[in-house]
């Protein structure tokens, strides 16, 4: 079967750091997705990552261990904007198909 | 980046018709498109998987006559649901792939559908 994990909800304060676990468990592995998703609107993707490290952009960092079946988004700075739900989206081998997480929900306080 | 549209953003509707949503690529040719339905405050669920000229892989419990899609073309998926229901009000969400090796799937803005 295929099991991916996040954090239900987490806050944090703003210009802080936060970062968010995704573990996951699927039949095969080509690639982990994280898309950020504002309340009523659709996902927009913020990174991929298919090879083990870091992969930095801008204020968003993230991360992936294939051998641990875990990964982590990092956001710096944090900005009120950024308060929404996060998910993880793991694609298995040679298929089409994302299954995502059920999305962690952060909230950006002052 | 890639564009998807789908239309309409919203829907309200009587229980027992059936609505249309269309979703189309704008600016690139979507080998793959893919069909979610969201629940207030849950995760994207996959319903459907469609490639253009063939039919859609629907997803274990999705009732395949309920919801009809066409994958008509290389920039056109439409999610037909049929003789809604109350508990068929959702976000619909569609996404599209560009080619195989796509890193990433570009997703739509989402279509809300309240059946009364």
């Amino acid at each position: 079967g295929q099991n991916i994990d996040q954090p239900t909800e987490m806050t944090a304060t703003e210009g802080a750091i936060v970062q968010i676990n995704c573990t996951y468990q699927t039949s095969g592995f080509n690639g982990l997705f994280w898309y950020q998703q504002h309340a009523g609107e659709a996902p927009t993707f913020l990174s991929y990552n298919v090879l083990d490290g870091l992969e930095e952009k801008g204020r968003f960092s993230s991360f992936l261990s294939r051998s641990k079946g875990y990964s982590y988004l990092l956001l710096k700075e944090l900005q009120m904007k950024d308060s929404a739900s996060y998910l993880c989206a793991v694609r298995g081998s040679f298929s089409q198909n994302f299954v995502f997480g059920p999305g962690t929900r952060l909230s950006v306080l002052p | 980046g890639a564009v998807v549209s789908q239309h309409p953003s919203r829907v309200i509707c009587k229980s027992g018709t059936s609505v249309k949503i269309e979703c189309r690529s704008l600016d690139f040719q979507a080998t793959t498109m893919f069909w979610y339905r969201q629940f207030p405050k849950q995760s994207l669920m996959l319903m459907a998987t469609s490639n253009e000229g063939s039919k859609a892989t629907y997803e274990q419990g999705v009732e395949k006559d309920k919801f009809l899609i066409n994958h008509a073309s290389l920039t056109l998926s439409t999610l037909t649901v049929t003789s809604a229901h109350p508990e068929d009000s959702s976000f619909y969400i569609c996404s599209a792939t560009e080619g195989q090796a796509q890193e990433t799937q570009y997703f739509g803005p989402g279509t809300r559908l309240l059946v009364l």
